[in-house]
């Protein structure tokens, strides 16, 4: 049982250049989410999910694309990066609303 | 929607004291409180949480009080150690509420030997 895994764990990337950021879990929860996390300013929802082919904006979406095709799976998709995307970004899984969440190790993303 | 407060940003104490966090919450209609440790370059891991049809809760040295009525909620950490160090988060959520957590922007507790 491995949780919440995210690839790549670090990846720096040229203004301009799109990606996507892999998050998968086994503990077959239906909520997954994105957050963004800044010094100084907590973590921040990028989008979230509450079952397979359901999709939503969290509070800092912009510039981001997400799907849900499987339980198990919700990749975050940068269309064109900016430097005020770099940042470390979580996954994280419930089992449904009003549980706790688990989180992966974090990507660390840096946008030259 | 919900906004959380978190104080203080930062906070010394000395190893064997007491270490408390306050967080406050704006939806009246929240009903569960986590609190998250997150170590330096680690993951967030869920530490104690609180439903709102209990007032206090314990786990060791951690407690998480919880006032409704005031709508804060604070977590209570005794005879710190050096290992306590670390990013701590509160957050709220309210059931039905899909975009789940809300978080606090964080107190950095240093430990001091």
């Amino acid at each position: 049982n491995a949780g919440v895994t995210q690839t790549p764990k670090f990846q720096v990337l040229k203004t301009g250049q799109s990606m996507t950021l892999q998050c998968a879990q086994d503990m077959n929860h239906e909520y997954m989410s994105w957050y963004r996390q800044d010094p100084g300013m907590g973590l921040r929802l990028i989008h979230y999910s509450v079952g397979a082919g359901i999709t939503d904006q969290g509070e800092v979406p912009n510039g981001y694309n997400v799907s849900r095709s499987t339980t198990e799976d919700f990749p975050l998709r940068l269309l064109s990066a900016a430097p005020s995307q770099t940042s470390v970004y979580f996954c994280a899984s419930s089992y449904r609303d009003n549980q706790p969440q688990h989180f992966g190790d974090g990507t660390r993303l840096s946008i030259l | 929607g919900e906004n959380v407060e978190q104080h203080p940003s930062t906070l010394s104490v000395q190893e064997g004291d007491s270490a408390v966090i306050k967080c406050t919450y704006s939806d009246s209609a929240s009903n569960y409180f986590p609190w998250y440790k997150q170590e330096l370059g680690k993951r967030p891991q869920l530490i104690i949480d609180i439903r709102s049809n209990v007032g206090e809760k314990k786990d060791q040295r951690i407690a998480v009080t919880l006032n409704k009525t005031a709508k804060h909620f604070s977590l209570h950490i005794t005879e710190t150690q050096p290992e306590d160090s670390a990013v701590y988060f509160c957050a709220a959520s309210r059931a039905g509420s899909a975009r789940q957590l809300t978080f606090g922007s964080g107190t950095q507790l240093t430990v001091l030997p």
